[in-house]
């Protein structure tokens, strides 16, 4: 089946900085997209999501990007902080407002040294 | 949100031997998932648990392997039978309220086969 990927198997940064986490999905009837956070001994931990009909979403130090001519999306963290340090995973969904599943990325290690 | 516990949260088991893995959520939900997620690895969806009936299962997944049940709407149950050490894994319970409702996941149960 169609697959969600990201560019980036691993990311560093400084604290303070902000990060880039980026995703390729490759199902252009993809109509919802979500990220998660998943900590060490965790489960996935909702932070942000993103309908197809925007581009751009903001939260609390986080943003989503949606560029559908592209098939890309980018979370960004505004100030990175160690306790950001993570693996995040994007999922996209088909028919959300249906009884649509989510299909997982394969995940981006972010490491936020102090 | 959503607040899901699992139970346990993590066991060892002997090869040949089933174990039977609990999912609460504090609120009614419309759709019940499990999933798994191998050591490093995304998450993958075994399948959904539909309350009052059997449970779709996704390629790769039967029923014989991993029978699910879900006799409310707060409740349900991944029983892994036979287990090798393949089986060694995350399970992960995931729960919508509904129809583009926002996904949430418990904290997981690791399994490791010996």
């Amino acid at each position: 089946g169609e697959s969600v990927g990201l560019h980036l198997p691993t990311l560093s940064v400084q604290e303070g900085d902000n990060s880039i986490i980026n995703c390729a999905y490759s199902n252009s009837a993809s109509d919802y997209f979500i990220w998660y956070k998943q900590e060490s001994g965790k489960g996935p931990q909702f932070i942000i999501d993103i309908r197809s009909n925007m581009d751009k979403r903001q939260g609390q130090r986080v943003t989503v990007l949606l560029n559908k001519t592209v098939k890309h999306l980018s979370l960004q963290i505004a100030a990175t902080q160690p306790g950001d340090s993570a693996v995040y995973f994007c999922a996209e969904n088909i028919s959300w407002t249906s009884y649509g599943k989510l299909t997982f990325g394969q995940g981006t290690i972010l490491t936020v040294h102090p | 949100s959503a607040v899901i516990s699992q139970k346990p949260s993590r066991d060892i088991c002997q090869r040949g031997t089933s174990l039977t893995i609990q999912c609460q959520v504090d609120s009614q939900v419309t759709m019940m998932f499990w999933y798994r997620q191998q050591p490093g690895q995304s998450l993958t969806l075994i399948a959904t648990a539909n309350q009052g009936s059997e449970a779709t299962y996704e390629s790769g997944f039967v029923i014989d392997k991993f029978p699910i049940s879900r006799p409310n709407l707060t409740f349900s149950t991944l029983t892994v039978s036979n287990m090798s050490p393949e089986d060694s894994s995350i399970y992960l319970c995931s729960a919508r309220s509904g129809p583009g409702g926002t996904q949430y996941f418990g904290p997981g149960t690791r399994l490791t086969v010996l």
